[in-house]
C-alpha cells in the first residue's frame, strides 16, 4: 500500500538558517505529493503540492521537487523565520486509493530568534 | 467562505468511558468528511470517511465508530475507550485530494 516516510524531528534552527525536511514515498501508481503545515493552535493547511514527476511546488519561500527516480519530495527553505515554527507533514494522494491522503509522521520545526 | 469546527480542543477521559467528538462544516454542501488520528510518533492515519449522509467507510478496524447524521456534521464515537485510543484526532472536509482540516482534538485516555 501507499506510505510516506519523513525525517524525524524535532528540528531546531536559528533564524535565517537553511531548512530541509526529507520525505520519501511508496505508491503503486503515480501519486500527487503534498506538504501540509500545522502552526501552533491551528489546523493543518496545505503548504504546497506537485502532481507529476519533476514538478516543483512552492509557497511562502518553501520549495519541494517531485523526484520520481528517488521517490522523494524533500521540503526546503533557504532562510527560515521564527514564524515558520510548526509541524510539517508530507503526504501523498493516489488515484488507486480513491485519492485519500496518506501522511507521514510529521516533523516539528522550531526556529529560534 | 467555508469553515470547519471541531471540538473540544483537549479531552481527558478514563478508560471505559464513552466518547463523542463532533465536527461541523459551514459554507459548503455535500462535502466528503474525514476523521484522522495521529498517535504519538506516528503519521496521520485515516480512520473514517464519508461521501454522504449515513455513508461511512472505515479504513481500519478499531474501537471507534463514526456517524454522519446531517450533511455537514461528522461525529466520532466510542462506547468504551481504551488506553490505545489516546491521540490527536483531526476532522477534515474536501473533495478528492484537496482537504481542509479542523484544529484537532487531543484525547488522553487514562
Amino acid at each position: 500500500g501507499d506510505s510516506v516516510t519523513q525525517m524525524e524531528g524535532p528540528v531546531t534552527l536559528s533564524e535565517e538558517a537553511f531548512l530541509t525536511i526529507n520525505c520519501t514515498y511508496t505508491a503503486t501508481g503515480y501519486p500527487s505529493l503534498f506538504w501540509y503545515v500545522q502552526y501552533p493552535g491551528e489546523g493543518l493547511q496545505l503548504l504546497l503540492k506537485a502532481t507529476k514527476a519533476d514538478d516543483k511546488g512552492s509557497n511562502k519561500g518553501f520549495e519541494a521537487t517531485y523526484r520520481k527516480e528517488t521517490t522523494s519530495f524533500h521540503l526546503e527553505k533557504g532562510s527560515v523565520q521564527v514564524s515558520d515554527s510548526a509541524v510539517y507533514f508530507c503526504a501523498l494522494s493516489d488515484r488507486s486509493n480513491d485519492y485519500k491522503l496518506s501522511f507521514g509522521a510529521g516533523t516539528t520545526v522550531t526556529v529560534r530568534a | 467562505s467555508q469553515t470547519i469546527h471541531q471540538w473540544p480542543a483537549t479531552l481527558v477521559q478514563p478508560v471505559g468511558s464513552p466518547l463523542s467528538l463532533e465536527c461541523t462544516v459551514e459554507g459548503t454542501s455535500n462535502p466528503n468528511l474525514y476523521w484522522y488520528r495521529q498517535a504519538a510518533g506516528r503519521g496521520l492515519q485515516l480512520l473514517f470517511y464519508s461521501v454522504g449522509i449515513g455513508q461511512i467507510s472505515s479504513e481500519v478496524p478499531q474501537n471507534l465508530s463514526a456517524s454522519r447524521p446531517q450533511d455537514r456534521q461528522f461525529i466520532l464515537s466510542s462506547k468504551k475507550l481504551l488506553l490505545s485510543d489516546s491521540g490527536f484526532y483531526l476532522c477534515a472536509w474536501g473533495w478528492g485530494e484537496k482537504l481542509f482540516f479542523g484544529s484537532g482534538t487531543q484525547l488522553s485516555v487514562l
